[in-house]
């Protein structure tokens, strides 16, 4: 049980377009999602909390315009980055919580990540 | 302001040996303590968590070590395997808040 998935897994785009990823909880409900973003051997730097339902929360120096963040069901999150560019290159990753699956512990379950390239 | 310190940022052990990471916070608040192993082009995975009212925590060849005194925890892995080679994150929380996360630790662990 508490799989994410993530799709794409590698994504390559021209710079100019736009660019979704989807993360779904596959056998669990997730009342809150999170979207992280990882550069080469660094470590996870929070983008924005989603719940369900609600507009999502987005952390200090995060652009909510040019990163799009849908949770529109309690197994599906988007992430949309619009205009991409080349500095928006990298690896995202999401994740889920769903507490009453964790013990009441507050685990989050990561998915894979999306590799964006974009030239 | 990094919320949790890691150390060290690379670690090469013998196989067999003990692989030890280290971690430190300030947030007296935090009430969950998360590791994580990442392999390459991979999510995060948890391997072990503990919560300060526990001093220590033992999961087949993972072990957490906790000091709340000293605000500091730590993570043990008993004979080391080439096969635990990877990125090893360690995390705090207040719950049900957001993740805060070390820096890293890149195990290589050499036959």
């Amino acid at each position: 049980g508490a799989v994410v998935s993530q799709h794409p897994s590698w994504v390559i785009c021209k710079s100019g377009t736009s660019v979704k990823i989807e993360c779904r909880s596959l056998d669990f409900q997730a009342t809150t999602m999170f979207w992280y973003r990882q550069f080469p051997k660094q470590s996870l730097m929070l983008m924005a909390t989603s719940n369900e339902g609600s507009k999502a929360t987005y952390e200090q120096g995060v652009e909510k315009d040019k990163f799009l963040i849908n949770h529109a069901s309690l197994t599906l999150s988007t992430l949309t980055v619009t205009s991409a560019h080349p500095e928006d290159s990298s690896f995202y990753i999401c994740s889920a919580r769903e507490p009453r699956l964790a013990g009441g512990d507050n685990e989050q379950f990561f998915g894979p990540g999306t590799r964006l390239t974009v030239l | 302001q990094q919320q949790v310190k890691q150390s060290p940022q690379s670690l090469i052990v013998q196989k067999g040996g003990i692989s030890i990471i280290n971690c430190a916070y300030e947030n007296t608040a935090f009430d969950y303590f998360p590791w994580y192993q990442q392999f390459p082009g991979k999510g995060p995975a948890l391997l072990i968590a503990i919560r300060p009212d526990v001093s220590e925590k033992k999961e087949g060849r993972f072990t957490i070590s906790f000091n709340k005194s000293a605000k500091q925890f730590s993570l043990h892995i008993m004979d080391s395997q080439p096969g635990d080679s990877a990125t090893y994150f360690c995390a705090a929380c207040v719950t049900p808040a957001q993740f805060y996360f070390g820096t890293g630790t890149s195990l290589t662990v050499i036959p």
